[in-house]
């Protein structure tokens, strides 16, 4: 069966200072994977979004970046950390045409 | 407009009452139409999948879809205080892209 894993779990940092999340999948190849920011009474946000290796689609611009080193690997990364850039981060996936997205459990980052 | 509405407003029930939860769209091409339940600072997960009008069952839950009205429903039968959670409404066009509603927040009371 597929799984996501998503980590860390909770992360706080300094603004000014560097991120990256990573998130992976098993049990599956070739995965579209996504990045979400869930703010409180704001609803889910596309950030990111991969259809393959190296093919990044970027929902919204700001201050944060996505990569897809491998099939299964997505990293969400920023150069210098926001207050605005606090949030609940969610990766995501769906297989081929299958509209069923899977979250994975999310990374509550707060940016002090 | 947004494409997805969805009233965020807190819903609580005494156990075993009905849950009845709705969301408005506004762009008819939509085809795709789920429900996702969120636990307190946990991930969504798929709770109900569908994609054409009328009823689906799955034990408790019951998903409505009227595409004429552009108009989803969830149903929680026996409600029960592990159904306690924030639901999403999530549509889709075929393009892999999900529309979200903002969540409403249920509590159920023992």
């Amino acid at each position: 069966s597929q799984t996501i894993h998503q980590w860390p779990a909770t992360l706080v940092q300094p603004v000014g200072s560097p991120l990256s999340l990573e998130c992976t999948v098993e049990g599956t190849s070739n995965p579209n994977l996504y990045w979400y920011r869930q703010a409180a009474g704001r609803g889910l946000q596309l950030l990111f979004y991969s259809v393959g290796i190296g093919q990044i689609s970027s929902e919204v611009p700001q201050n944060l970046s996505a990569s897809r080193p491998q099939d299964r690997q997505f990293i969400l990364s920023s150069k210098k950390l926001l207050l605005s850039d606090s949030g609940f981060y969610l990766c995501a996936w769906t297989w081929g045409s299958d509209e069923k997205l899977f979250f994975g459990s999310g990374t509550q980052l707060s940016v002090l | 407009q947004k494409e997805v509405e969805q009233d965020p407003g807190p819903l609580s029930v005494p156990e075993g009452a009905i849950v009845s939860l709705n969301c408005t769209y506004s762009n008819s091409a939509f085809q795709y139409f789920m429900w996702y339940r969120q636990y307190s600072r946990k991930g969504p997960e798929l709770l109900m999948y569908t994609y054409s009008s009328g009823n689906k069952e799955d034990g408790r839950f019951t998903a409505q879809v009227d595409k004429s009205s552009k108009y989803i429903s969830l149903f929680i039968r026996d409600s029960q205080p592990s159904d306690s959670a924030t639901y999403l409404c999530a549509l889709t066009r075929g393009n892999n892209r999900l529309a979200f509603g903002k969540g409403n927040q249920v509590v159920v009371i023992p």
